[in-house]
């Protein structure tokens, strides 16, 4: 039973499309995030929710937008793709920030995005 | 600016060889380091992670070395096997932040049978 899944774990999609990627967890952690993996490899943080309300907030340009309808679920919607956003994107998960466990995250399998 | 930086980028090791990852933070604040583990296809996985309050820590073929003076710690991988072949992430986190993880720029291990 797979801790973090997130669908579709590849996107292939046209400059200018909106698309969407989920994410859930069965851990019941507290805490989600998305991350961007570059072609670099390079990881790097964009949002956080706890309990479904927004604590991390990185640079990102405001076409990304979350969404976290519950704290078992968080979206990535995405609008007018450009080229640069082409990279994989990780759903992680964690205990809340106060928690003994905030910094131990489970990671899904990511989704490749690749705009053409 | 990369508050924690990751060297080297790549490495080649034989099978049997040692692997050493080296990392390097900037904010005395950290209290807490991890290492990730990520296969190709996979999402970046736990390995071991530190405290600053201990200088090593061991789990099996893997070592975590930290120098709390030089705000630097590295892993070290013995016995390094070709199923070792994947990259490394440090990381660094603190409370003051939320715990929120700060990726180095990862290291790409293949291990040579």
């Amino acid at each position: 039973d797979t801790a973090v899944s997130q669908t579709p774990k590849y996107l292939v999609t046209q400059m200018g499309n909106d698309k969407s990627i989920k994410c859930e967890q069965n851990l019941g952690h507290d805490t989600m995030y998305w991350y961007k993996q570059d072609s670099k490899k390079f990881l790097k943080i964009m949002f956080s929710y706890n309990n479904k309300e927004l604590i991390i907030n990185e640079t990102v340009p405001n076409r990304f937008s979350p969404k976290s309808p519950d704290k078992a679920h968080l979206n990535l919607h995405i609008n007018s793709l450009e080229l640069g956003d082409s990279a994989v994107y990780f759903c992680a998960s964690s205990h809340g920030p106060l928690s003994s466990g905030a910094n131990v995250l489970t990671f899904g399998a990511g989704s490749r995005l690749t705009v053409l | 600016q990369q508050q924690v930086k990751q060297s080297p980028q790549s490495l080649i090791v034989q099978k049997g060889g040692i692997s050493i990852i080296n990392c390097a933070y900037e904010n005395t604040a950290f209290d807490y380091f991890p290492w990730y583990q990520q296969f190709p296809g996979k999402g970046p996985a736990l390995l071991i992670a530190i405290r600053p309050d201990v200088s090593e820590k061991k789990e099996g073929r893997f070592t975590i070395s930290f120098n709390k003076s030089a705000k630097q710690f590295s892993l070290h991988i013995m016995d390094s096997q070709p199923g070792d072949s994947a990259t490394y992430f440090c990381a660094a986190s603190m409370k003051a932040a939320g715990n929120k993880l700060t990726f180095g720029g990862g290291t790409r291990v293949l291990v040579k049978p």
